[in-house]
């Protein structure tokens, strides 16, 4: 199947410091990408739908002052969680659809779990 | 509010048998229909889509669509222990391509 990669898997950091977290697809090309959140035994929510060369769309809710999405490439969207708080803490994980023809088949990177102390 | 629910267990079945996961979606404009497994600290990995009303088969997994009744569901035959997961369920709303998910419903194969 189609591979997603994201880097890092893990980080920890300050306080009001900004992360940022990289999505690729590794062997096809994704004009799409989205990115979901996780927290602890909670299911997965989309935060944002990043589109290669225009900006990309928030759901209600998530503050896009706040993360920052760069579609920079047909492999590679990022993430930046600007001036982080404890409450940020979760797993972020990034998906693509693989194709057109599998336009709204999903599959998702290996996830990266932010720790903010 | 699109809604995608799902009980979050655990279930429970031993090791050979046959586990039924259920999931019910409360948008009508809904046309597919997903199925992960997410094991702790992973990532979800697609294990079956399914668009029409109906049984699809892939291996020992078969999924059910009852649009009718706003209905999916998940058979895993012949469970394993390596089975055992949290399985979430999605609804992807016509032609978003955004996926909502359920809350998920845990699985534990007993050996």
């Amino acid at each position: 199947g189609a591979v997603v990669s994201q880097h890092p898997s893990w980080v920890i950091c300050k306080s009001g410091t900004s992360v940022k977290i990289e999505c690729r697809s590794l062997d096809f090309q994704a004009t799409t990408m989205f990115w979901y959140r996780q927290f602890p035994k909670q299911s997965l929510m989309l935060m944002a739908t990043s589109n290669e060369g225009s900006k990309a769309t928030y759901e209600q809710g998530v503050e896009k002052d706040k993360f920052l999405i760069n579609h920079a490439s047909l492999t590679l969207s990022t993430l930046t969680v600007t001036s982080a708080h404890p409450e940020d803490s979760s797993f972020y994980i990034c998906s693509a659809p693989p194709s057109i023809e599998s336009a709204n088949e999903q599959y998702f990177g290996p996830g990266t779990r932010l720790t903010v102390t | 509010q699109k809604e995608v629910e799902q009980n979050s267990g655990p279930l429970s079945v031993p090791e050979g048998a046959i586990a039924s996961l259920n999931c019910t979606y409360s948008d009508r404009g809904s046309q597919s229909f997903f199925w992960y497994r997410q094991y702790s600290g992973k990532s979800p990995e697609l294990i079956m889509s399914i668009y029409s009303n109906g049984d699809k088969e892939d291996g020992r997994f078969t999924a059910q669509l009852n649009k009718a009744s706003q209905y999916v569901s998940l058979l895993i035959r012949d469970s394993q222990p390596s089975d055992s997961a949290t399985y979430l369920c999605a609804a992807e709303p016509s032609g978003t391509y955004k996926y909502i998910f359920g809350t998920g419903t845990r699985l534990k194969v007993l050996a």
